[in-house]
């Protein structure tokens, strides 16, 4: 159990355009989400929490504005990188907690696969 | 601030050999995770560390955490080529499950 999954998993995309990525719990209700970004060879950088229905808070130096997360669903966290420039080229990926104690350790975090944005 | 650091940052073994990796944190936490990280890939949890003493055994892998010495440790036994992969620990900040990572640790385990 406890399976996040994100799409897409690679993207290529042109500067200045807007890419979505999306990240669901398959088999659990994710009441927080989580963004991170990692630069290759590095460690994982928190961008941002998000929990269902209310707005998202972002780690210091993260920009708001650039990196769109909206978390409309306990399955469903989206994360849209605007205006997008060679320099956000990264590999991002979510996380989610949930509310399923009895199944699932409830202080752990369920990460997804991953997607690899390259923008040229 | 909190600052996760990890020691080695690179580490190359023989197969059978014995080893640790330690991850110091600079604040208090009582949760600590440690996760593995294949090239290209995304992380796979090892361990969650909940309290001051915690030890956990997997296989080869054995976590521990000391909370007054803000110190956790990954002890491998008798490694295995298949173990080569990179290692993080991670440290909740507030309680709030918002993860501080470490830098990595890259093993490599040599026929």
């Amino acid at each position: 159990g406890a399976v996040v999954s994100q799409h897409p998993s690679r993207v290529i995309c042109k500067s200045g355009t807007s890419v979505k990525i999306e990240c669901r719990s398959l088999d659990f209700q994710a009441t927080t989400m989580f963004w991170y970004r990692q630069f290759p060879k590095k460690s994982l950088m928190l961008m941002a929490t998000s929990n269902e229905g209310s707005k998202a808070t972002y780690e210091q130096g993260v920009e708001k504005d650039k990196f769109l997360i909206n978390h409309a669903s306990l399955t469903l966290s989206t994360l849209t990188v605007t205006s997008a420039h060679p320099e956000d080229s990264s590999f991002y990926i979510c996380s989610a907690s949930g509310l399923e104690r009895r199944a699932f350790d409830s202080y752990e975090q369920y990460f997804g696969p991953g997607t690899r944005l390259t923008v040229t | 601030e909190l600052k996760v650091e990890q020691n080695p940052l690179f580490l190359s073994m023989q197969e059978g050999k014995n080893y640790t990796i330690y991850c110091n944190y600079s604040t208090t936490s009582d949760r600590l995770y440690w996760y593995r990280q294949d090239p290209g890939k995304s992380l796979e949890s090892l361990f969650v560390l909940l309290s001051n003493g915690a030890v956990k055994q997997e296989g080869r892998l054995m976590a521990s955490l000391d909370t007054k010495a803000r110190l956790s440790t990954l002890h491998i036994t008798a490694a295995v080529h298949d173990l080569s992969a990179t290692y993080f620990c991670a440290v909740d900040i507030g309680g709030g499950s918002r993860l501080t990572f470490g830098e990595g640790t890259q093993l490599t385990v040599n026929p």
